[in-house]
């Protein structure tokens, strides 16, 4: 079975500050880790992909396959960052798997 | 342009009154997914389809349907809707599957 586990249903920062929003995951196989942003009101956006390596908005994330880990970091969040943020894994047949999100408030 | 499209965006009906919720995309692609997102729960996958007359259970099947006839269509049916059906469905679409889905804007469904 594949799951994926985010800890912190909220997470505040202030403008500025370093943000890690954390991600765990179980599988069997090689995952394909995704992270997927949900701007207020708005449909899900694919932030960002473990295979290709990106920085997208100043976030990256970090496969590690030991700790079974995908944690998004971004060194100076900006208001604009407020959002929920959900990990995702990708198996078997193109099963898309959720963690429970985050949300994320940066404040000014 | 490229998209997913769902309708409707609001849909408010009674326990046991059958609906289907619509979902297209026009990419082409091979991949098609259906989600309820809640409070807490964050998205849980219904069914999920690898292509044409190819579908499969989600994490939280009960009570719904879908079908592939078609590689652009995915429909999702609620045969008889019971109050617990009420959330907001996201339907979503990938080109390659282990691949990022694109995502439609949701219908927000409240069964009373």
């Amino acid at each position: 079975a594949q799951r994926v586990t985010q800890p912190e249903k909220l997470l505040s920062v202030f403008k500025g500050a370093p943000v890690e929003l954390k991600c765990n995951y179980s599988y069997s196989g090689s995952p394909e880790l995704f992270w997927y942003v949900q701007y207020s009101r708005q449909r899900l956006q694919l932030l960002l992909r473990h295979i290709s390596r990106e920085s997208i908005k100043g976030f990256t994330a970090d496969l590690n396959k030991g700790e079974t880990s995908f944690h998004l970091k971004k060194p100076f969040a900006q208001e604009e960052d407020s959002a929920m943020y959900y990990c995702a894994l990708s198996g078997h047949y193109g099963k898309l798997t959720f963690g429970q999100g985050t949300i994320l408030t940066v404040h000014p | 342009e490229a998209q997913v499209t769902q309708n409707p965006r609001y849909l408010i009906t009674v326990t046991g009154k059958k609906l289907t919720v619509t979902c297209s995309q026009n990419m082409n692609h091979e991949y098609m997914s259906w989600y309820r997102q809640d409070p807490g729960l964050g998205l849980r996958q219904i069914y999920y389809s690898m292509n044409v007359e190819a579908t499969d259970k989600g994490d939280v099947p009960e009570g719904y349907k879908v079908s592939r006839k078609e590689k652009r269509n995915f429909p999702l049916i609620l045969e008889s809707p019971s109050p617990n059906q009420t959330s907001l469905y996201f339907c979503a679409s990938s080109l390659e599957g282990m691949g990022g889905y694109t995502f439609g804007s949701g219908t927000r469904l409240t069964v009373v």
